[in-house]
């Protein structure tokens, strides 16, 4: 079983709609979770962090994290087609030195 | 503030061959990171330098992989001999201390093709 688990899409909506994003995970030990966008031919970007449990929001973008699930979101609220990319979860144990990404989700706005 | 540099952008070698990478992290980053990101997965760190010193290199494939950070500066990724499942993108990474190991800054990565 994969430490960090992401549904890989394709995931394609029409410009406007909300998007909703997932990833579950195994270790509890996890307290920081991030959420990369990239690209296509580009390095990843952090969008969203968030410490521990709660919600986070930025903009049109909300990351919600559930410990108790084991289970993290990122929400896009009037998706544009800029908004189209591969978004990357990420994990990572207080302390520690490592990331932890999950698959990647390849996200398509249609204008 | 320049972002993190890496060259060549794109690589086409023959297996058995070797291969090498370079990386320029943002100027006063103390921390450097390589991964190998294949397609349709999600980034796999190989090594983390934390100045020139090692940090963690427990998914470096040692037998073919090596990294240096000479200086604590600038860092060089070499594979030798290539394998087929080598093919990926190695993308370079750095950090701060002040700003927390979460909030890395990736650069470009170099697309290596391996045949």
């Amino acid at each position: 079983q994969k430490e960090v688990e992401q549904d890989p899409g394709p995931l394609s909506v029409p410009e406007g709609a909300i998007v909703s994003l997932n990833c579950t995970y195994s270790n509890s030990a996890f307290q920081y979770f991030m959420w990369y966008r990239q690209y296509s031919r580009k390095g990843p970007e952090l969008l969203m962090y968030t410490y521990s449990s709660g919600n986070k929001e930025d903009g049109r973008f909300t990351a919600q994290v559930d410990k108790s699930s084991k289970y993290i979101s990122l929400f896009i609220r009037d998706s544009q087609p800029s908004d189209s990319a591969t978004y990357l979860c990420a994990m990572m144990i207080q302390g520690a030195q490592k990331l932890v990404f999950g698959q990647g989700t390849r996200l398509t706005i249609n204008p | 503030e320049a972002g993190v540099a890496q060259s060549p952008r794109y690589k086409i070698i023959e297996k058995r061959q070797s291969v090498a990478f370079w990386c320029n992290p943002i100027s006063g980053h103390a921390t450097l990171y390589w991964y190998q990101q294949i397609l349709g997965q999600g980034p796999k760190l190989l090594i983390q330098f934390q100045n020139n010193g090692v940090v963690d290199d427990s998914q470096l494939p040692k037998d073919r992989f090596s990294a240096e950070r000479l200086k604590g500066v600038d860092s060089t990724l070499k594979i030798q001999p290539a394998k087929l499942e080598d093919s990926a993108v190695y993308l370079c990474a750095s950090s701060t201390r002040t700003s927390g190991r979460y909030e890395q800054y990736f650069g470009p990565g170099t697309r290596l093709t391996v045949t």
